[in-house]
Order: C-alpha cells, then sequence, then structure tokens
C-alpha cells in the first residue's frame, strides 16, 4: 500500500490551462520533492520543502509553483500549461531523522499538454 | 560534466547471469550513494543504499562503492525476469537533494 499518493496518474490539457498536481503522504515527514522525469532521462529536481511553509527552487528551472500549508500535502500548480511542460512529475518524502534512506516516491503523474 | 553519469543501456542479459550497473560521481563530497529500481508508469523504489566504501549485500543484490575513483557499482546475482526494469543510481548533495543518474534499462530474457 503507498504512503505517499500523487493525483491524477494522467492528465491530458490543453495549452493555457491551469492545472493542479497532487500529492499526500501519510508518514508525518518533513522533507519533500517534486522531480521531473522525461522517457528515457534522469530525474530533475524542480522543488523541495523542508516543512510547513517552506518551499524551495530546485536544480532544473521550472515555471511551476509548490505550496506547503500542511505537513502532509505538497501540490505543484502550473499557471499556463504549455506542451514544453509535457513530462512525468514525480513526488517524493523523506522522513526527518533517518540517514541515508527513508525517500518514498509516487507512482508519478503523467502530464501531455496538447 | 554531470554530477552522476550512468550508462542507459539498454542492458538486455539470459535469466539467471549476473549483472553488473555501474555509476560515476563527480564530486568527492558526496557521502550517501542510492539504488532505486523503477518499473515502467511507477515511480522509484529504494533498492539499496551505502554510506562508506566497500561492499553492502542484501540477498541477490550488492551495492558497492569505491569513493576514492568516485565508482558505485550494483551486481544481481541469479538474476530474474522480474529484474527487468530500470535502475537508477543515486547520490545525496547538500542539503540532502537526490542527485540522479540517467538510469539504466534493464531486461533479464528467460
Amino acid at each position: 500500500e503507498a504512503d505517499i499518493y500523487q493525483t491524477p496518474r494522467y492528465l491530458v490539457i490543453g495549452t493555457g490551462k491551469k492545472i493542479t498536481l497532487e500529492c499526500s503522504q501519510t508518514m508525518g515527514h518533513d522533507k519533500m520533492y517534486w522531480y521531473q522525469q522525461d522517457p528515457g532521462m534522469e530525474l530533475h529536481l524542480i522543488h523541495y520543502s523542508y516543512g510547513v511553509n517552506s518551499t524551495e527552487k530546485g536544480d532544473l528551472s521550472s515555471e511551476s509553483t509548490v505550496s506547503r500549508i500542511r505537513t502532509e500535502h505538497f501540490p505543484l500548480t502550473l499557471e499556463s500549461a504549455r506542451p514544453s511542460h509535457t513530462s512525468q512529475y514525480l513526488c517524493a518524502s523523506r522522513s526527518r531523522d533517518k540517514d541515508g534512506d527513508g525517500y518514498t516516491f509516487g507512482s508519478g503523474t503523467r502530464l501531455t499538454v496538447v | 560534466q554531470k554530477e552522476v553519469e550512468q550508462d542507459p543501456g539498454p542492458l538486455s542479459v539470459p535469466e539467471g547471469a549476473i549483472v553488473s550497473l555501474n555509476c560515476t560521481y563527480s564530486n568527492s563530497a558526496f557521502q550517501y550513494f542510492m539504488w532505486y529500481r523503477q518499473y515502467s508508469r511507477k515511480g522509484p523504489e529504494l533498492l539499496m543504499y551505502t554510506y562508506s566504501s566497500g561492499n553492502k549485500e542484501d540477498g541477490r543484490f550488492t551495492a558497492q562503492v569505491d569513493k576514492s575513483s568516485k565508482y558505485i557499482s550494483l551486481f544481481i546475482r541469479d538474476s530474474q525476469p522480474s529484474d527487468s526494469a530500470t535502475y537508477l543510481c543515486a547520490v545525496i548533495q547538500g542539503a540532502q537533494k537526490l542527485v540522479f543518474g540517467q538510469g539504466t534499462r534493464l531486461t533479464i530474457n528467460p
């Protein structure tokens, strides 16, 4: 049973639409992350959070924004979707006290912008 | 130069073979090294992690780190068709952000 949930699993949307990708975890983890993964390519960190009201941009520039109002919830928003945003978006969380492990990934949202 | 380099493959081997997957990294400050397995249309799942140079074994899987050459490896013994997946190496950088290699797509043929 997954401890981190992403919805929707698949999304096809038109250019210019606003979308929010949901990510929720039930483990009480403080640290949460959003990664972007194109087919056959590595994961790139686009946003992360150390806890409530903490958000940081990752290594890969992204036009998306995130919020962290509750520990368990870390949604990602695209104000105006474009075809270049087509990708897989993976959410992950990490427990505060573990060393070297504790990253748990969701199953991802596969976004297609037409 | 990428921080973590990994041959994307694809790699195809017969069932029962020993599989060797490898990555190199550029920053000697990296401390934690991980291997993730990702099945098609799924998120990555942690397979193994190591902290120091040397070997770590878990069942049919052995993770190896050589910090002097900045080289990490994953060995799979008695490979099974269910091992077919993409394997990603990863390191922890700075504020505990994972940096991934490109992933190696592995197919075990029955």
